[in-house]
């Protein structure tokens, strides 16, 4: 089945870029939409945007002037960057496939499966 | 944004009993609701998929309803193994956003 796994450094400085990479296993990269999530420390869930496999991307306008997602197909993996950041950028941060099933004329999404996450702290 | 707004924010009960959450949305979304599972140090598991549909895998106990802007998830008989946070998610309309979780913990 497909997998997921996030890598990337586990500590940035304030004001640095955060950049993180998903490797998906098990399964093509292609023909699906893929997706970067996050996590603070005790808190909620927050999604940051997503990505098809042919490089349109969509973004939290929260984040949107910030993030960055890329993809590379020969690698199976997509990429996250995310500029100027600060401490409450500390998150565990998912990767995670963007499941969908059409009923009729209704596509329904959700997110499955996930990476096990990588827990990203901003502090100088 | 679509706020998703879960009750309770968290929960005590037992080993067999029957448990419900609830997630409501700022505007109707018709079935476009998700519920994941998230225990500790795990990523989210998704449970309920289009507000009732069952994730292939997941326990029958499990179940969702809903539609419009209310929503329940359903623990029929609750298992030592479902002590965890819960969270509804609405794919309804980018931002794509999460209610603020139900924990559930034992009595």
């Amino acid at each position: 089945q497909v997998q997921l796994q996030e890598s990337g450094p586990g500590l940035v400085k304030p004001s640095e870029t955060l950049s993180l990479t998903c490797t998906v296993s098990g399964g093509s990269i292609s023909s699906y939409y893929w997706s970067w999530i996050r996590q603070p420390p005790g808190k909620g869930l927050e999604w940051i945007g997503y990505i098809y496999y042919t490089g349109s991307t969509n973004y939290n306008p929260s984040l949107k002037s910030r993030v960055a997602i890329s993809i590379d197909t020969s690698k199976n993996q997509f990429s996250l960057r995310l500029s100027s950041v600060t401490a409450a950028d500390t998150a565990v941060y998912y990767c995670a496939r963007v499941g969908a099933v059409v009923v009729g004329a209704t596509a329904y999404n959700w997110f499955d499966p996930w990476g096990q996450g990588t827990l990203v702290t901003v502090s100088s | 944004d679509i706020q998703m707004t879960q009750s309770p924010s968290s929960l005590s009960a037992s080993v067999g009993d029957r448990v419900t959450i609830t997630c409501r949305a700022s505007q109707s979304i018709s079935s476009y609701l998700n519920w994941y599972q998230q225990k500790p140090g795990k990523a989210p598991k998704l449970l309920i998929y289009a507000a009732s549909s069952l994730q292939s895998g997941v326990p029958l106990r499990f179940s969702g309803s809903g539609s419009g802007a209310d929503f329940t998830l359903t623990i029929s008989s609750l298992q030592p193994e479902d002590f965890a946070t819960y969270y509804c998610q609405q794919s309804y309309r980018t931002p794509l956003t999460f209610g603020g979780g139900t924990k559930v913990e034992i009595k």
